[in-house]
C-alpha cells in the first residue's frame, strides 16, 4: 500500500529564512504527489502536484518541491518564509488503482517567528 | 457561494442523537469525497462518490451512512455515534475519480460527540 512519511511535525523558521519541509513516501510504481496547505479553521488547498514530466515542481505562493525517485522523497521548499506562511502542510500520494484516492502524511504545522 | 461549502461549521451531539453533515460543490465537478480529519493522525478517506454513485467504502462503521443525491450535494447522516468519532469532517470535491484530479476542499465542519 501507499504511505507517506513527514519528518517534523512542527517546524519553526524565522521570517526570510529557508522554508523546508521533509516528505518521503512508499509505492511501488511512479507516484503521483501533492502538498496541501491547511489554514486555520479552512479546508486543505492545493500548493503543488507531481505527476509525470519535469521532477522540479513550482506552486502557488513561491513554494516548490522536487521529485527524487531515488531518495522516495518530495520535499517542499520555499527560498524566504513569510508570516502568511503559517500553516499546517500536508503531503499525499495517489493510489495506484487509477482511482483518484488520496493517501495523506500526519501534517507539519510551520510557525514562521517574526 | 463558491467553491465547496459545509454546514453545519460545528456541531455538538450527543451519543443517542441523530445528525446530518451537508456538503455542496458550486464548481460542477463529478467527484465528492468524505474525510475525516483527527489530531495527530493522516487524514482518512471515509467515502467516495462519481456521478452519484458510490466508488469508495473505506471500511466506515454503519454509524455513518452517505447519501448523494446529485452531483452537487452530499451528505453525512450520523447516528449513534461515540466519543472517539469527534473529529474534523472535511468535504472534497474533484472533476473526475481519475487519478490527479485536484480535489478541492471545504473548510470542514467540527463534530464533537459527548
Amino acid at each position: 500500500a501507499q504511505s507517506v512519511t513527514q519528518l517534523g511535525s512542527h517546524v519553526s523558521v524565522s521570517e526570510g529564512a529557508l522554508v523546508l519541509l521533509r516528505c518521503n513516501y512508499s509505492s511501488s510504481v511512479p507516484p503521483y504527489l501533492f502538498w496541501y496547505v491547511q489554514y486555520p479553521n479552512q479546508g486543505l488547498q492545493l500548493l503543488l502536484k507531481y505527476t509525470t514530466g519535469a521532477t522540479l515542481v513550482k506552486g502557488i505562493n513561491g513554494f516548490e518541491a522536487e521529485f527524487k525517485k531515488s531518495e522516495t522523497s518530495f520535499h517542499l521548499t520555499k527560498p524566504s518564509a513569510h508570516m502568511s506562511d503559517a500553516a499546517e502542510y500536508f503531503c499525499a500520494v495517489s493510489d495506484l488503482t487509477g482511482a483518484n484516492n488520496l493517501f495523506f502524511g500526519t501534517g507539519t504545522r510551520l510557525t514562521v517567528i517574526p | 457561494e463558491t467553491g465547496v461549502t459545509q454546514t453545519p461549521r460545528h456541531l455538538v451531539m450527543g451519543m443517542t442523537n441523530k445528525k446530518s453533515l451537508k456538503c455542496e460543490q458550486h464548481l460542477g465537478h463529478n467527484a465528492m469525497y468524505w474525510y475525516k480529519q483527527s489530531a495527530k493522525k493522516p487524514l482518512e478517506l471515509m467515502f467516495v462518490y462519481n456521478f452519484k454513485e458510490q466508488t469508495e467504502n473505506n471500511s466506515v462503521p454503519s454509524r455513518f451512512s452517505p447519501e448523494c443525491p446529485n452531483s452537487s450535494h452530499l451528505f453525512l447522516h450520523l447516528h449513534t455515534l461515540q466519543p472517539e468519532d469527534s473529529a474534523l469532517y472535511l468535504c472534497a470535491s474533484s472533476q473526475d475519480i481519475g487519478r490527479g484530479y485536484e480535489q478541492y476542499f471545504g473548510p470542514g465542519t467540527r463534530l464533537t460527540v459527548t
